[in-house]
């Protein structure tokens, strides 16, 4: 069953403009969400978590559990945000489900 | 601190022949994961350990793979024979296990084309 969808593939916006990644979840528990990042080049690593309700890298997520969404947000997109963005839930403790990933290009 | 180290990063290797990727985890790391990542899609889970155990290996095609992960540091995660479809990145990943934060460390994958 899939648990985590990221409805686009690919988002393209320009350097200043907002953007937002959609994230939708399945899950009957609680969830545990996270945004992870891949930048060219790089290793996946993690971007932030819904618990810890913090912003990074100008990066915000909010947990609707309503709609059953975690979309990632950030007011102002920069060239160096560019990257393949993959939404994450976690049950158990241990297992992790991932979406099928955003790319999200900022142009100049 | 070098982060999770895998290898070989990139592998070519004719269908029907067997390989084997190679993960030392970050010290300390209790859970190990490995995850298939097929073009264009998320990691999937294919194993988890916890210390030397597999505790879920539900999504592992057991007629050709097989990891190990003896005494519960480095893993390795073996093919035999390899076929088309498993051309993909083999992401391995370690966290400190426990009540879980979250966070895991991925290392860089080993990028797998089956000929």
């Amino acid at each position: 069953a899939q648990r985590v969808t990221q409805p686009e593939k690919l988002l393209s916006v320009f350097k200043g403009a907002p953007v937002e990644l959609k994230c939708n979840y399945s899950y009957s528990g609680s969830p545990e969400l996270f945004w992870y990042v891949q930048y060219s080049r790089q290793r996946l690593q993690l971007l932030l978590r819904h618990i810890s309700r913090e912003s990074i890298k100008g990066f915000t997520a909010d947990l609707n559990k309503g709609e059953t969404s975690f979309h990632l947000k950030k007011p102002f997109a920069q060239e160096e945000d560019s990257a393949m963005y993959y939404c994450a839930l976690m049950r158990n403790f241990n297992k992790f489900y991932f979406g099928s990933g955003t790319k999200l290009n900022v142009k100049p | 601190e070098a982060g999770v180290v895998q290898s070989p990063r990139y592998k070519i290797i004719e269908k029907k022949q067997p390989v084997a990727f190679w993960c030392n985890p970050i010290s300390g790391h209790n859970t190990l994961y490995w995850y298939l990542q097929n073009l264009g899609q998320g990691p999937e889970l294919l194993i988890r350990y916890e210390n030397e155990e597999a505790v879920d290996d539900s999504q592992l095609p057991k007629d050709r793979f097989s990891a190990e992960r003896l005494k519960g540091v480095d893993s390795t995660l073996k093919i035999q024979p390899a076929e088309l479809g498993d051309s993909a990145v083999y992401l391995c990943a370690s966290s400190l296990g426990g009540r879980n934060t979250g966070e895991l460390f991925f290392g860089e994958g080993s990028r797998l084309t089956v000929l």
